[in-house]
C-alpha cells in the first residue's frame, strides 16, 4: 500500500454535470499530481500542485481544476462533463526537492463513468 | 517536449523464460526514466528508475533496465518470468527540469503462461 487514498472508488455522472474527486496524500509530501487514464491507455498528466499552488499543467481544458490543502488532501474538479471524460482518475503524491523527479506514490484511482 | 513509445502492446511468455519489454523515448532535456507496473484493481507501483547515475538499473522483483542514450531506449528485462508478473507495464519519462510531471507510454500487457 502506498498510503495514498482516493474517494469515491466509482462514480457515475451524466453529461453536463460537475464532479469532485478527492485524494489524501502521504504525510509530508508537498506535491500532488492528477492523471487521467482512459481504458486501454497510459495515464495522461492533468496538472500538479506544489505547496497548494498549481505549478504544471498538461493538455487539459480549464474545466479541469484542482485544489491542494495544507492537510495533504486535494481535489480534482471537472465541470460540464463530457462522455470522453469517462476514465480512471489517479492521484499521486511525492516530495519535490529541486527539479529532479522523485518517486510518485499512486492511489488506486476513481473510476468515473459519464452517461 | 517528451514522449514515450512502448513497442509492444502485448507480450506473452512462459513461466520461467526471460521477459523483455521494449521502450523508446524522446526528450528535449536530460530525462529521468521509470518503469511502473499496474496490477488489476491496484495502484501503479514503481519498479525502477534511472536518474543519470548508473545506466543499468536494478529494481524490485528481479527486474532491471538499461539506459542507452545512443538508442534512446530503456528496455525492461527479467531473467525468469513468474505467474505473479502478469500485469500492465508502463515506461515513463520526465525531463530533469520538470519536477514530477510524468509522461507515460501506452503500456505493455504482459501475460505469463504456465
Amino acid at each position: 500500500e502506498t498510503g495514498v487514498t482516493q474517494s469515491p472508488t466509482h462514480l457515475i455522472k451524466t453529461r453536463g454535470q460537475q464532479v469532485t474527486l478527492r485524494c489524501s496524500s502521504q504525510s509530508g509530501h508537498n506535491t500532488v499530481s492528477w492523471y487521467q487514464q482512459a481504458l486501454g491507455q497510459g495515464p495522461q498528466f492533468i496538472f500538479q500542485y506544489y505547496r497548494e499552488e498549481e505549478n504544471g499543467r498538461g493538455n487539459f481544458p480549464p474545466r479541469f481544476s484542482g485544489l491542494q490543502f495544507p492537510n495533504y488532501s486535494s481535489e480534482l474538479n471537472v465541470n460540464a462533463l463530457e462522455l470522453d471524460d469517462s476514465a480512471l482518475y489517479l492521484c499521486a503524491s511525492s516530495l519535490l526537492q529541486g527539479a529532479i523527479p522523485n518517486e510518485q506514490f499512486f492511489g488506486p484511482g476513481t473510476r468515473l463513468t459519464v452517461l | 517536449a517528451q514522449s514515450v513509445t512502448q513497442l509492444d502492446s502485448h507480450v506473452s511468455v512462459s513461466e520461467g523464460t526471460p521477459v523483455l519489454l521494449r521502450c523508446n523515448y524522446s526528450s528535449s532535456y536530460s530525462p529521468s526514466l521509470f518503469w511502473y507496473v499496474q496490477h488489476p484493481n491496484k495502484g501503479l507501483q514503481l519498479l525502477l528508475k534511472y536518474t543519470s547515475a548508473a545506466t543499468l538499473v536494478k529494481g524490485i522483483n528481479g527486474f532491471e533496465a538499461e539506459f542507452k542514450k545512443s538508442e534512446t531506449s530503456f528496455h525492461l528485462t527479467k531473467p525468469s518470468a513468474h505467474m505473479s508478473d502478469a500485469a500492465e507495464y508502463f515506461c515513463v519519462v520526465s525531463p530533469n527540469n520538470a519536477g514530477n510531471m510524468l509522461t507515460f507510454g501506452g503500456g505493455t500487457r504482459l501475460m505469463v503462461k504456465p
